[in-house]
């Protein structure tokens, strides 16, 4: 089975370009998160999906950043424009859980945003 | 304010000898707590969880030990492997409030020296 999906892996911008990341879950899979991951930090969660629904989108910059996830599969996480202070590793993962279940996430390998 | 947090940045340790990871959490609502390990341009992969209810769990060569009254917990590893060496997450969750947000620690990384 395919674990989660992310592309691009690496992406360099300039400052106030803007960048979009995808994501595809492993089948299946209702709840996707994207976190963002600072250099010698853990992931910070940025918003969380179940099915088409953000039911979690309070960490999330709301002035630059957007996410969607149409159909409830695929996702795509968007900066416009993006800031300096925005590169880092950006993790898209999934789950199967149910409301009150337990939490194991899988995680995709990140993109990894460098902004100039 | 951190709610989950390893005061231990790094970690090395001889092949065959005990490792030793710890975890520290403030929020008394969570009530599931995960194990993630991280190599160099991947994303964490689960290793090992425990709920509140339970004090040890085991898998192999893994065991996450659970002290809710200190609010701790750790992660012990043995026979430790050069294999081992990553970095590893402490995830917390609460299956009452916001059910499926983990919060995670800043991480150890894990050496194990041959």
């Amino acid at each position: 089975e395919a674990g989660v999906v992310q592309s691009p892996r690496y992406k360099i911008i300039e400052k106030k370009q803007p960048v979009a990341f995808w994501c595809n879950p492993i089948s299946g899979h209702n709840t996707l998160y994207w976190y963002r991951q600072n250099l010698g930090q853990g992931p910070e969660l940025l918003i969380r999906y179940e099915n088409e629904e953000a039911v979690d989108d309070s960490q999330l910059p709301k002035d630059r950043f957007s996410a969607e996830r149409l159909k409830g599969v695929d996702s795509t996480l968007k900066i416009q424009p993006a800031e300096l202070g925005d590169s880092a590793v950006y993790l898209c993962a999934s789950s199967s859980q149910g409301r009150g279940s337990t939490d194991t996430q899988y995680f995709g390998p990140g993109t990894r945003l460098t902004v100039l | 304010d951190q709610q989950v947090k390893q005061n231990s940045p790094s970690l090395s340790v001889q092949e065959g000898r005990i490792s030793i990871l710890n975890c520290d959490y403030t929020n008394s609502m969570f009530d599931y707590f995960l194990w993630y390990k991280k190599y160099p341009a991947e994303g964490p992969t689960f290793l090992i969880s425990i709920s509140s209810i339970k004090d040890k769990n085991e898998d192999g060569r893994f065991t996450v030990f659970l002290n809710k009254s200190a609010k701790h917990l750790s992660l012990h590893i043995v026979p430790s492997q050069p294999g081992d060496s990553a970095v590893y997450f402490c995830a917390a969750s609460g299956s009452n409030t916001n059910a499926g947000k983990s919060t995670f620690g800043d991480g150890t990384t894990l050496t194990v020296k041959p």
